[in-house]
């Protein structure tokens, strides 16, 4: 029973497609994040939910589009996709943004653009 | 220069030895994380303090506020414990800005290998 689940665990696609990644959390938890690590495996926040509403959208082009359904699901969609784009991006979650409470991650959507 | 900055990039240890991994900051924070990434790719969430020090099993993770600097140390080191260990600095409110207060800021990792 994950407590942070991440579909698809891989992704390949060509230059140019469209595709989404769907992130679940069953923690009851207010605040969701997407993370993206790089070739050289550093992390960088992407976006952040906290319950369905945007609260940083750090500088991502605007081909990245989070969505929101509910406070256990943020989905990541990203149009014309790049070369650039291959990357592992990771879905966290977490109780509040504004006291000190642990993340949880999920397994990891490694994208591959060809 | 990163926010927040890990040493050493790779460390290569026997089993059984005690091994330490610093990381420093240059940002106001209200936690410091320690995480654990494994080959296959998961991250774990080892620890999260704001002062003194915590225990869990064989890990102990100290920090410094006043000097900005945390330390992971893992005592009698097992080929199990080989992993990336990366250093996470949450922005404290008034640091942040916009939206990102709150955020996290990565280190770039320390890559460590355990030898039997």
């Amino acid at each position: 029973d994950t407590a942070v689940s991440q579909t698809p665990k891989y992704l390949v696609t060509q230059m140019g497609n469209d595709k989404s990644i769907k992130c679940e959390q069953n923690l009851g938890h207010d605040t969701m994040y997407w993370y993206k690590q790089d070739s050289k495996k550093f992390l960088k926040i992407m976006f952040s939910y906290n319950n369905k509403e945007l609260i940083i959208n750090e500088t991502v082009p605007n081909r990245f589009s989070p969505k929101s359904p509910d406070k256990a699901h943020l989905n990541l969609h990203i149009n014309s996709l790049e070369l650039g784009d291959s990357a592992v991006y990771f879905c966290a979650s977490s109780q509040g943004t504004r006291t000190n409470y642990g993340y949880t991650f999920g397994s990891g959507t490694r994208l591959t653009v060809v | 220069k990163n926010e927040v900055e890990q040493s050493p990039q790779n460390l290569t240890a026997q089993e059984g030895e005690f091994i330490t991994i610093n990381c420093s900051y240059s940002v106001g924070i209200s936690a410091l994380h320690w995480l654990q990434q494994h080959p296959g790719g998961g991250i774990v969430s080892l620890f999260m303090l704001s002062s003194g020090k915590k225990k869990h099993g064989r890990l102990i993770a100290t920090i410094n506020i006043q000097e900005k600097h945390s330390s992971l140390h893992i005592t009698a080191s097992h080929p199990r414990d080989s992993a990336v260990y990366i250093c996470a600095a949450k922005r404290g409110l008034k640091e942040g800005y916009g939206g990102s207060q709150g955020n996290l800021i990565f280190g770039k990792g320390t890559k460590l290998s355990v030898k039997p």
